[in-house]
């Protein structure tokens, strides 16, 4: 079964807005998360990734920070545009060196111009 | 730079007939290779992973088998679809994260 699940499972912003994603996972000794983004039809595109031993990580835009006290993972995505709009998805990797990863239900994530 | 394919990108197979879907990755050798299924409107369930040759690993009972012929081809087969057959299929490779490829709709009628 899974392991991973969101809090919200639709999330509506304007452009320009922050927007916050998040997601709670179960297994504790899972050592490597990932934000994936899902355009319809299309296969899950990377966004970000965070290690254990971090808990905060930042990219172009987009932040993913990590608590593991609770077990939440969260993605942030500042000054959101229209081309953001999509399923967002959280992978955790209980799987060691083999990846194998669990997913959440994904969040859809519009942006209303 | 790595690139991966899937074909075909749509199919529609009655049900009870076989299907063959196909997964290449270029520009790497030896990556460890993911088959997934994501239901309309939910997260991706690992099916099947590789991690060379003739090695699968499956990580739910179904009806589906995968094979790995090549280094870098994976391929996802069933000799009789059923209706719980449809969805989205996903392959994937790992290399510094994991990276998907575009996708197989399959719908079994």
């Amino acid at each position: 079964g899974e392991s991973v699940g969101l809090h919200l499972p639709t999330l509506s912003v304007q452009e320009g807005d922050n927007s916050i994603i998040n997601c709670a996972y179960s297994n504790s000794a899972s050592d490597y998360f990932i934000w994936y983004k899902q355009e319809s039809g299309k296969g899950p595109q990377f966004i970000i990734d965070i290690r254990s031993n971090m808990d905060k990580r930042q990219g172009q835009r987009v932040t993913v920070l990590l608590n593991k006290t609770v077990k939440h993972l969260s993605l942030q995505i500042a000054a959101t545009q229209p081309g953001d709009s999509a399923v967002y998805f959280c992978a955790e990797n209980s799987g060691g060196s083999n990846y194998k990863l669990t997913f959440g239900k994904g969040t859809l994530l519009t942006v209303n111009p | 730079s790595q690139t991966i394919h899937q074909w075909p990108a749509t199919l529609v197979q009655p049900v009870g007939s076989p299907l063959s879907l196909e997964c290449t990755v270029e520009g790497t050798s030896n990556p460890n290779l993911y088959w997934y299924r994501q239901a309309a409107g939910r997260g991706l369930q690992l099916l099947f992973y590789s991690v060379g040759i003739g090695q699968i690993s499956s990580e739910v009972p179904q009806n589906l088998s995968a094979s790995r012929p090549q280094d870098r081809q994976f391929i996802l087969s069933s000799k009789k679809l059923l209706l719980s057959d449809s969805g989205f299929y996903l392959c994937a490779w790992r290399g510094e994260t994991q990276y998907f490829g575009p996708g197989t709709r399959l719908l079994v009628l």
